[in-house]
């Protein structure tokens, strides 16, 4: 089974600022990476895929990067509706599909 | 649009049984591999079974294994997660997701239900 780790557990960025997100697997997984954003109270949603494809309606604020066990997610300039908890998940070696523990990102 | 929605959900005493649904609209459901993929309550999310869009295939996470059944019934859109032998910790909120076309090999979930609550307890 392919572990996948995030870092930080907790992100505390201001409006407007950056903000990296990063994910580790325990091997390789090409680039069968994806990033989905949950809200409170809400289903998860998906963002990023194959790495650094945005999904549909996705801002360009959203990009993703990285191939093989490392990984990063990076929204450039924070939004209020962007405060939220996000997962990295792999679909390269089934099964399991795997998940990250996720990282939420709150207001500093 | 695509949509998912789940039923089924509730409160069940440990040992007992519950069957998950999830209505699929919007897309051409028989075309689609899905997954049950929970959440317990505070946690992250745990991948739980796929099915493949013949129903030809399907997996289980160990966790799982030997007490769920996924199936689906392609000419009325629908997605099935049997659940027996409950236990307390498969406390959670139950979500279908879309997952790869066909024979893709590998894809991301890009569609997601609002998700259905089972609690296990006496």
């Amino acid at each position: 089974e392919i572990v996948m780790t995030q870092s930080p557990a907790t992100l505390s960025v201001s409006p407007g600022d950056r903000a990296t997100l990063s994910c580790r697997a325990s091997q390789s997984v090409s680039s069968n990476l994806a990033w989905y954003q949950q809200k409170p109270g809400q289903a998860p949603g998906l963002l990023i895929y194959g790495a650094s494809t945005r999904a549909t309606g996705i801002p360009a604020r959203f990009s993703g990067s990285g191939s093989g066990t490392e990984f990063t997610l990076t929204i450039s300039s924070l939004q209020s509706e962007d405060f939220a908890v996000y997962y990295c998940q792999q679909y390269n070696n089934w099964p399991p599909w795997t998940f990250g523990q996720g990282t939420k990102v709150e207001i500093k | 649009q695509v949509q998912l929605v789940e039923s089924g959900g509730g409160v069940v005493q440990p040992g007992r049984s519950l069957r998950l649904s999830c209505a699929a609209s919007g897309f051409i459901f028989s075309t689609y591999g899905m997954h049950w993929v929970r959440q317990a309550p505070g946690k992250g999310l745990e991948w739980v079974a796929v099915i493949w869009y013949d129903g030809s295939n399907k997996y289980y996470a160990d966790s799982v294994k030997g007490r769920f059944t996924i199936s689906r019934d392609n000419s009325n859109n629908t997605l099935y997660l049997q659940m027996n032998s409950l236990r307390a910790e498969d406390t959670a909120v139950y979500y279908c997701a879309r997952g790869a076309f066909r024979t893709t090999i590998s894809a991301a979930f890009d569609y997601w239900g609002q998700g259905t609550l089972v609690t296990v307890s006496s």
